[in-house]
C-alpha cells in the first residue's frame, strides 16, 4: 500500500524557519517525481514544488523561490522542504504527493498534510 | 487569481447529473497536457478523481468522467449523490509559467 506521510509543521514565528519530511512507503521512491502542495486555511490548493527523481532538477513557485528548498533522500525513502525566511501568507496544510516522471501525469497519492503556521 | 478557472460552486438533486468546468489557455490545456481532477472530502486530503486520459483509480465509480476539448476541460458526476458532496479540483501543467496548476476549486453542494 502507497503511503506518503508529512511530519515537521508547527508554529514559526514570521522570519523563522522549519523544515517539512514526507516519509514514503509502499512503492519505489526513487522511480518517482515528488511534489509539495500546500493550503491556505479555506482556500485552494496551490502547488509549491517539484523535485525528480534522482534530485537534479527541482521547480518552484514563484511565491517560494529563493526561500524553500525542496530535497529527498531516496535511500531513507524521505522527502524535504526546507522553508525559511517564513511569512503569515505561508500560513497552510502542505501536501507531499507523488506523480510519474513526465509533465503529464497526475499526482496519484497524496500525504495526510502537515499543517504550517506562521504568526508571532 | 488562479491559472486554471473553474466556478466557485454548482448544485444539484440527488440523481442528476452536473458538470464542473475548467478554463485554461494556450499554455497549459490547449498546448495539450492532460487535465486531471481531485475530490476532497471536508477535512481530508485531496484525491485522485479522474486522470487526464480519463481513467479512474481503483473504487471510483463510473459517475464521474472528465472530457478536454481546446482550452477548457469538464468534469462530469451523474447519478449525484450526497456522499459527492465536496470541493473539486482541475490541475495540469503551463509551459510558459514551467510549474503545475491548479484551479481555484468548485464546491459541489448536493440538494
Amino acid at each position: 500500500e502507497v503511503q506518503l506521510v508529512e511530519s515537521g509543521g508547527g508554529l514559526v514565528q514570521p522570519g523563522g524557519s522549519l523544515r517539512l519530511s514526507c516519509a514514503a512507503s509502499g512503492f519505489t521512491f526513487s522511480r518517482y517525481w515528488m511534489h509539495w502542495v500546500r493550503q491556505a486555511p479555506g482556500k485552494g490548493l496551490v502547488w509549491v514544488s517539484h523535485i525528480n527523481n534522482d534530485g537534479s532538477t527541482t521547480n518552484y513557485a514563484d511565491s517560494v523561490k529563493g526561500r524553500f528548498t525542496i530535497s529527498r533522500d531516496n535511500a531513507k525513502n524521505t522527502l524535504f522542504l526546507q522553508m525559511n525566511s517564513l511569512r503569515a501568507e505561508d500560513t497552510a496544510v502542505y501536501y507531499c504527493a507523488r506523480s510519474s516522471s513526465g509533465y503529464h501525469f497526475p499526482f496519484d497519492y497524496w500525504g495526510q498534510g502537515a499543517l504550517v503556521t506562521v504568526s508571532s | 487569481q488562479s491559472v486554471l478557472t473553474q466556478p466557485p460552486s454548482v448544485s444539484g438533486a440527488p440523481g442528476q447529473r452536473v458538470t464542473i468546468s475548467c478554463t485554461g489557455s494556450i499554455s497549459n490545456i490547449g498546448a495539450a497536457y492532460d487535465v486531471h481532477w481531485y475530490q476532497q472530502l471536508p477535512g481530508t486530503a485531496p484525491k485522485l478523481l479522474v486522470d487526464g486520459t480519463s481513467n479512474r483509480p481503483s473504487g471510483v465509480p463510473d459517475r464521474f468522467s472528465g472530457s478536454k476539448s481546446g482550452t477548457s476541460a469538464s468534469l462530469a458526476i451523474t447519478g449525484l449523490q450526497a456522499e459527492d458532496e465536496a470541493d473539486y479540483y482541475c490541475q495540469s501543467f503551463d509551459s510558459s509559467l514551467t510549474t503545475w496548476v491548479f484551479g481555484g476549486g468548485t464546491k459541489l453542494t448536493v440538494l
